[in-house]
């Protein structure tokens, strides 16, 4: 079974800097997907980032980014030039590539406060 | 472009009330259909997906049940709701094949008194 392992309960940053959100995971399969979902005070999850286990180059997203290590198993966010909407609980998340359904694991969320 | 729906946005219910949460999903076809739990100040529980019209398969036994009337509906039911089932319950969808999306609705705030 997968886990996915988020080590920073609560982070904060202040206005236009740079800040770095950990996400680890466990698994033994080779072809997946890992995302990076926003959730801010309205509930809903919003993608932020998704990148494929096969590819060796790191998704951006605008003022977003990866650091995807696939041999140590890590898939951090950096969130470049903080704006006070990037204020949210991120959530990172597994979905394996392969026959059947894809189900997404969960770490248990970061959350983010962005401090004017 | 795909959109994912979901309704009621709130609902309080009494204990021992039935339940019933709709989602909906436009513009693909042969979705993977997901309902996600999460609890005050927890993370994302999955209760059940369903990879097909009437293929539900469930993660975690409780007094829930879900169904899939139509390829892009995905229902969440209860006979009797539990104080424990309050949460906020998400709708989501992802490919079936090839390159994998998970989206999720906008969630429905579910309060159990």
């Amino acid at each position: 079974a997968q886990t996915v392992t988020q080590s920073q309960p609560e982070m904060s940053v202040q206005e236009a800097e740079t800040v770095t959100l950990s996400c680890t995971y466990d698994t033994s399969e080779n072809n997946y997907y890992l995302f990076w979902y926003k959730q801010p005070p309205s509930r809903q999850m919003i993608l932020v980032i998704r990148q494929e286990a096969y590819k060796q180059q790191n998704a951006t997203e605008n003022r977003f980014s990866v650091n995807f290590q696939k041999a140590a198993k890590s898939f951090s966010l950096k969130i470049s030039d903080s704006q006070l909407g990037d204020t949210a609980m991120y959530f990172c998340a597994f979905m394996y590539d392969g026959a059947g359904s894809y189900q997404l694991t969960f770490g248990k969320g970061t959350k983010l406060s962005v401090i004017p | 472009s795909q959109t994912i729906h979901q309704w009621p946005a709130t609902l309080v219910q009494p204990v021992g009330s039935p339940l019933s949460l709709e989602c909906t999903v436009e513009g693909t076809s042969n979705p993977n259909l997901y309902w996600y739990r999460q609890a005050a100040g927890r993370g994302l529980q999955l209760l059940f997906y369903s990879v097909g019209i009437g293929q539900i398969s469930s993660e975690v036994p409780q007094n829930l049940s879900a169904s899939r009337p139509q390829d892009r509906q995905f229902i969440l039911s209860s006979k009797k709701l539990l104080l424990s089932d309050s949460g906020f319950y998400l709708c989501a969808w992802s490919t079936p094949s090839g390159r994998a999306f998970a989206f999720f609705g906008p969630g429905t705030r579910l309060t159990v008194l």
